[in-house]
């Protein structure tokens, strides 16, 4: 079974600013993916970034980062020089043989 | 390429009746997957189905029931409709499962 926690339900930033959203989770699987997935307010779910276990890279896209410690099980998202698009709900999920599951999100709201 | 497409986007059922909601997957993926998202609820998951097969099934009851078609294009439906169905409903499509999900726009079923 696999379960994914965000201790964050909110978060700001001022805009041009840097924001981590953080998500821990727990999988018995030993081959696994992490993703994080944002939707905008009434608009389409969205892949942000996406993360193989396997790998010890840290996955970059852009703008968004993330820092995987494997050990911890953890997998944080970093939001480098914010931008108003960037408001939206963002969740973290992890996937495998088994479904992906999703956390309950982090609402971020981006301060101009 | 087209992304993944759900019809309809919005529906009104009252208790008691049945509703079938159809997704049209990203071409070339073969597995389609569903969630119920709420507000109290999250994002919860629904079934998964890959090559007309379906391959894991969260924990809903039996009146929540799914299927595909050859060209990978889903239906779910849902019997004797209660108030707490009231949600949005996802689809996603990837090309397996440990891949990335392809998010639909939802529909936005409501139960008076």
């Amino acid at each position: 079974a696999q379960t994914v926690t965000q201790s964050q339900p909110e978060m700001s930033v001022q805009e041009a600013e840097t924001v981590t959203l953080s998500c821990t989770y727990d999988t018995s699987e030993s081959d696994y993916y992490l993703f994080w997935y944002k939707q905008p307010p009434s608009r389409q779910m969205i892949l942000v970034i996406r993360q193989e276990a396997y790998k010890q890279q840290n996955a970059t896209e852009n703008r968004f980062s993330v820092n995987f410690q494997k050990a911890a099980k953890s997998f944080s998202l970093k939001i480098s020089d914010s931008q108003l698009g960037d408001a939206a709900m963002y969740f973290c999920a992890s996937g495998g043989n088994e479904k992906l599951t999703f956390g309950t999100g982090t609402r971020l709201t981006i301060i101009p | 390429k087209a992304g993944v497409t759900q019809t309809p986007r919005y529906l009104i059922k009252t208790r008691g009746q049945q509703v079938t909601l159809s997704c049209s997957p990203i071409s070339g993926h073969r597995s389609v997957s569903w969630y119920q998202q709420t507000p109290g609820q999250g994002l919860q998951f629904l079934f998964e189905y890959f090559s007309e097969t379906q391959r894991n099934k969260g924990n809903f009851p039996g009146r929540f029931s799914g299927r595909q078609f050859s060209n990978s294009r889903s239906e779910m439906n849902v019997s004797t409709l209660e108030l707490g169905d009231s949600a949005l409903y996802l689809c996603a499509s990837s090309l397996r499962r440990e891949y990335e999900q392809y998010f639909g726009p939802g529909t936005r079923l409501t139960v008076t």
